[in-house]
């Protein structure tokens, strides 16, 4: 099976930095999925790494260390419209290619 | 547009009754997904299905049912069996390439009367 770890709940000020930690134990890796989630909405798709490093797409980066089970979201340039959920997400090799969800991570953005 | 459609928005049962929530999509994705979500946890998988005719129970199947006659649609039944149906029900699609994200409908949420 896969445990999936987040913080519950971030917060952070307007046109600040904020990294979201995910650290996750599997069988065999096979990706990781950002997405994220407004209240009451679908998630929408963020990033995706499978290999060491950083994804820069925007003022959003997700970095992924294999070796180490983690990985992290940082956000730049925090705007109020980021208040969110950001949901951690890992594919495992084999079998279906479904992924685990963690629980999520509820960031507030304050002015 | 194509996406994933779930309907309806809100939904209500009543204590013994099964009610049906609609995912359609126009995306040719050969898997869909349902989820549940409550507060403070994850998604966690109900149902999946990767070809027409075919579905494999998720993480907490227990209490659904689901069909998949056509491609395009895959419907989710929340059975009386289900005693804590209470919760937010996402539909998504996929495909088979490891590297592609889910597709999510807006959700439907269902509440006990």
């Amino acid at each position: 099976g896969q445990n999936i770890d987040q913080p519950t709940e971030m917060t952070a000020t307007e046109g600040a930095i904020v990294q979201i930690n995910c650290t996750y134990q599997t069988s065999g890796f096979n990706g990781l999925f950002w997405y994220q989630q407004h209240a009451g909405e679908a998630p929408t798709f963020l990033s995706y790494n499978v290999l060491d490093g950083l994804e820069e797409k925007g003022r959003f980066s997700s970095f992924l260390s294999r070796s180490k089970g983690y990985s992290y979201l940082l956000l730049k340039e925090l705007q109020m419209k980021d208040s969110a959920s950001y949901l951690c997400a890992v594919r495992s090799s084999g079998g279906s290619y479904i992924p685990t969800f963690g629980r999520g991570t509820s960031l507030i953005v304050h002015p | 547009d194509g996406g994933i459609t779930q309907s309806p928005k809100y939904l209500f049962r009543k204590e013994g009754q099964n009610v049906t929530l609609s995912c359609e999509q126009n995306l040719n994705h050969d898997a869909m997904y349902w989820y549940r979500q409550d507060p403070g946890q994850g998604l966690r998988l109900i149902y999946y299905s990767q070809i027409v005719n075919d579905f494999q129970k998720g993480d907490i199947a227990e209490g659904y049912s689901v069909s998949r006659e056509k491609k395009e649609s895959f419907p989710l039944t929340v059975t009386s069996a289900q005693k804590n149906p209470t919760a937010f029900y996402l539909c998504a699609g996929g495909t088979q390439d490891s590297n592609q994200p889910q597709h999510f409908g807006d959700g439907t949420r269902l509440s006990i009367l």
